[in-house]
């Protein structure tokens, strides 16, 4: 299973773009990367995912590097709800399971 | 609208209790899923169906079943073979291929 490494914590400012990084350097070839994201007592919201080109949707940005090791989520113009604990995920195995880490706490400040 | 709803949002249980957790989707998924998530833990697979009449246990199985007898619904039950069953439990489907899984509300258990 291809595991993901991601930092414990990150600060950003309103308004300013928030760029998670995510290692995963064992990710298989036909393995995608999702991101998640939770806040507290809530369920996980979907935000994006991707296999090797770079996505975007009206949430986020994911940008995957060439080889595939890495990835970084991109909140462009972060707001205080966005202060969540953000997940990068691999998906392994024939049922398509998710593994989550630990994640990213993600704290937006004024 | 759709969406996986899951019930009651809070449950509390009694030592040697049996207690039924709901969850129902109306987004014509195949797929369903039962997570475990304790307090600043990432989540944990407790069981999954990728077909209805059909189920797979996940990492953390012990002290739990399942059932998945319609296509809607997957409830999870906690049995009082589970001795450290205080947790926020959280339900998930997914279509298929390499679609994304989408999350219920969760429900928080705790014992009395």
């Amino acid at each position: 299973d291809a595991k993901t490494t991601q930092p414990t914590s990150m600060d950003c400012a309103e308004g300013r773009a928030a760029n998670l990084p995510c290692n995963h350097s064992t990710i298989s070839g036909n393995e995608y990367v999702y991101w998640y994201r939770q806040i507290h007592s809530q369920g996980p919201q979907y935000i994006i995912h991707g296999l090797k080109n770079n996505e975007t949707n009206e949430m986020a940005s994911l940008i995957i590097t060439e080889d595939r090791k890495s990835s970084t989520l991109i909140l462009p113009h972060a707001t205080l709800r966005d202060t969540a604990v953000y997940y990068c995920i691999v998906r392994r195995g024939s049922a398509r399971q998710l593994t989550f880490g630990s994640g990213t706490q993600l704290t937006v400040l004024p | 609208d759709g969406g996986i709803t899951q019930s009651p949002k809070y449950l509390f249980r009694k030592e040697g209790q049996n207690v039924t957790l709901s969850c129902e989707q109306n987004l014509n998924h195949d797929a369903m899923y039962w997570y475990r998530q304790d307090p600043g833990q990432g989540l944990r697979l407790i069981y999954y169906s990728q077909i209805v009449n059909d189920f797979q246990k996940g990492d953390i199985a012990e002290g739990y079943s399942v059932s998945r007898e319609k296509k809607e619904s997957f409830p999870l039950t906690v049995t009082s073979a589970q001795k450290n069953p205080t947790a926020f439990y959280l339900c998930a489907s997914r279509r298929d291929g390499n679609q994304p899984q989408h999350f219920g509300d969760g429900t928080r258990l705790s014992i009395l």
